[in-house]
């Protein structure tokens, strides 16, 4: 069955770039849309943007200026990079696939998601 | 401040119905579906409810969702201890081109 593993740093500097990548297995990156999502330890969830396995993205407003996603399908890869990390950008980091281009599930309805790595901010 | 509003809490006796509210506006749910989570402690979230109403496969009938307006909502039936845990409901937004969560519900089996 398809499964997805985040990976990256665990610690990362103020004013530094965070960059996590979800490496997908058992199955097809292409034709599905891909997000990352994000929990602070005891809050909630909140998006931070996804991208199509052809490339096509979309980011949250609040995190737009700081954020780039990318996929290497030839790796079965995505990436996530968040510039100019504060402490408010400590938080546990997922990956969810959502729905397949024409498929029958929505493309924000997270069907699979990464087990999550925890990503602090501090010097 | 979460875009969608759902109680911080709720709470029901095993074999009890209990159900949770999801409260958005006409960008969010009023223009779109609205999808379900529910997220044990210590583990990433579990999708459960899609397309308002819609099961994955391998989710109890015990779940249902339904929405009307700019409000859903999650019941669950027959309660069980392995029922708790975080609850969240998530819609896209046109508005701000963005999925949006609630703020979570944390259910409690008494």
């Amino acid at each position: 069955q398809v499964q997805l593993q985040e990976s990256g740093p665990g610690l990362v500097k103020p004013s530094e770039t965070l960059s996590l990548t979800c490496t997908v297995s058992g199955g097809s990156i292409s034709s599905y849309y891909w997000s990352w999502v994000r929990q602070p330890a005891g809050k909630g969830l909140e998006w931070i943007g996804r991208l199509y396995s052809s490339g096509g993205t979309n980011y949250n407003p609040s995190l737009k200026s700081r954020v780039t996603m990318s996929v290497d399908t030839s790796k079965s890869q995505l990436s996530l990079s968040l510039s100019s990390v504060t402490a408010a950008d400590t938080a546990v980091y997922y990956c969810a696939r959502g729905g397949a281009h024409g498929g029958s599930r929505p493309r924000n309805a997270f069907d699979i998601w990464g087990q999550g790595t925890m990503v602090t901010v501090s010097s | 401040q979460s875009v969608l509003t759902q109680p911080p809490s709720a709470s029901g006796t095993p074999g009890q119905r209990v159900t949770i509210s999801c409260s958005g506006s006409s960008s969010d749910i009023g223009s779109n579906t609205v999808n379900w989570y529910q997220q044990l402690p210590g583990t990433a979230p579990k999708l459960l409810i899609y397309y308002n109403n819609q099961r994955p496969s391998g989710v109890p009938d015990r779940f249902s969702g339904s929405k009307s307006g700019t409000s859903a909502s999650l019941a669950i039936s027959g309660l069980q201890s392995e029922d708790e845990a975080d609850y969240y409901c998530a819609a896209w937004d046109d508005s701000l081109n963005a999925v949006v969560f609630g703020g979570g519900t944390k259910l409690t089996v008494l």
